[in-house]
């Protein structure tokens, strides 16, 4: 069965530092993995998404993610943390074309001046 | 381009009431998905449409909740009656049947339902 992990809850960082949220995923075919953002009263954004090719994909916001299959993750990293990006982050895997994406718990980043 | 809108985006009712939920999603997009968030907990699936007809409704939780898309356009989530393990943020989603950006999904800023 498809599954997502996100192992970190709550994550505090402090502004201008780098930044990595994990995201780990179980799916028995090739993954189409997604990174989402929830800004407070904001809807789910899509930061970015890998199909295939390079496995590293670059992303809005300064973002980016490293699709690693030999550990099943797929964990988002940003060099130098803005204020403005606390918020939660959804790691998400689904099927080509998916219907049915299954998503991790989410981690909550705070940025602390 | 307009993108996918819910209303409300909050709503508290009492246990046993009657809620209904809208999603208007974007232009075009024929594939629609109804997802719920329970405080901490992960997004789910509850259900998806394409146009108006349901293609999986394999994660709505029991009979209290039914969907509809009428006319294939906007589409409405009803919890009848409402219980306290209902509250939670449903977020809606939609995306294209054809064309081009096949495999993402673009969500709403949800509904907030709190349960008494």
């Amino acid at each position: 069965a498809q599954s997502v992990t996100q192992p970190d809850i709550h994550i505090t960082v402090s502004e201008g530092a780098s930044l990595e949220l994990r995201c780990n995923y179980s799916y028995g075919a090739t993954p189409y993995l997604f990174w989402y953002v929830q800004s407070p009263g904001q809807g789910l954004q899509l930061l970015l998404k890998y199909f295939s090719g390079d496995t590293l994909v670059q992303g809005i916001k300064g973002f980016e993610a490293e699709f690693k299959r030999s550990q099943s993750s797929f964990n988002l990293r940003k060099p130098s943390v803005h204020w403005s990006d606390a918020a939660e982050y959804f790691c998400a895997v689904g099927a080509r074309n998916n219907n049915d994406m299954r998503f991790g718990a989410g981690t909550r980043l705070t940025v602390k001046p | 381009e307009a993108g996918v809108t819910q209303f409300p985006s909050h709503s508290v009712i009492e246990k046993g009431q009657t809620v209904t939920l809208r999603c208007d999603p974007i232009s075009g997009h024929d594939n629609l998905y109804w997802y719920r968030r329970v405080m901490g907990k992960e997004i789910k699936f509850l259900l998806h449409f394409v146009k108006e007809s349901k293609q999986d409704e394999s994660g709505m939780p029991n009979n209290r909740f039914l969907a509809e898309r009428t006319g294939g356009t906007y589409s409405t989530l009803k919890v009848q009656p409402a219980e306290l393990e209902d509250s939670g943020v449903y977020f809606c989603a939609s995306k294209p049947l054809t064309g081009q950006d096949l495999d993402t999904q673009y969500f709403g800023p949800g509904t907030r339902l709190t349960v008494l």
